[in-house]
């Protein structure tokens, strides 16, 4: 049973350039977190979606961030015009309906 | 106050140490408590859940106090290997809003 599955490990882009992070929930999972954590700083909740469906974006950016989840395969977030600030790892967690989020092993953003 | 806290650390112990981790949270109406631990540049990891009655694994023991709002972990007999971040985890309704505390940092020393 595949675990939460994120993609790419590592990601390497210019400033003003998109970044996509790609998320596929654990096998019977239908809830998706997107986190955010700078280097030496605590995980920042993101967005918490559902298929099809955005539940709660409160921690999302207001600009250049956006997130879906559809109804087929995996969750993207993506980041436009990215900018040094956006520079952190990026984790991906999963959970069924009243049980413990699951992450990813997580995608390192680096913006040169 | 902030939505969960926890003790400030790090926690430098020597191995074999009893090292305990408090962790309060501020929405009475929360429904489930997790702890997690986190190495270095990984991904969070479940390390239990935490229930009403108390809960133990091997070395690790949770115990819940619900009046208090309150939520410990107790490691004995600390290992090089248990050296990590320990987040406290609060679920505050049915509708999978998860809050993580800021973590503690653990270092257990040879």
């Amino acid at each position: 049973n595949a675990g939460v599955m994120q993609n790419p490990r590592h990601l390497v882009r210019r400033r003003g350039q998109e970044a996509r992070l790609r998320c596929s929930p654990m096998k019977g999972h239908s809830h998706v977190y997107w986190y955010r954590q700078l280097p030496e700083e605590g995980l920042k909740f993101m967005v918490y979606l559902q298929k099809e469906n955005i539940i709660d974006e409160s921690g999302m950016p207001k600009e250049r961030f956006s997130a879906e989840f559809p109804k087929e395969g995996p969750s993207i977030l993506r980041i436009q015009q990215v900018v040094r600030g956006d520079s952190a790892a990026y984790f991906c967690a999963s959970s069924q309906v009243n049980s413990p989020l699951h992450f990813g092993n997580g995608t390192r953003l680096t913006v040169t | 106050r902030k939505e969960v806290e926890q003790d400030p650390g790090p926690f430098n112990v020597p191995e074999g140490a009893t090292v305990a981790f408090n962790c309060t949270y501020s929405n009475s109406a929360s429904q489930s408590f997790f702890w997690y631990r986190q190495d270095c540049r990984k991904e969070p990891k479940l390390l239990m859940s935490v229930y009403s009655s108390g809960n133990e694994d091997g070395r690790f023991t949770a115990q819940l106090n619900r009046a208090s709002q309150y939520i410990s972990l107790l490691i004995r007999d600390s290992k090089l290997s248990d050296s990590a971040t320990y987040l406290c985890v609060v679920n505050q309704n049915y509708g999978q809003n998860f809050v993580f505390g800021p973590g503690t940092r653990l270092s257990v020393l040879p």
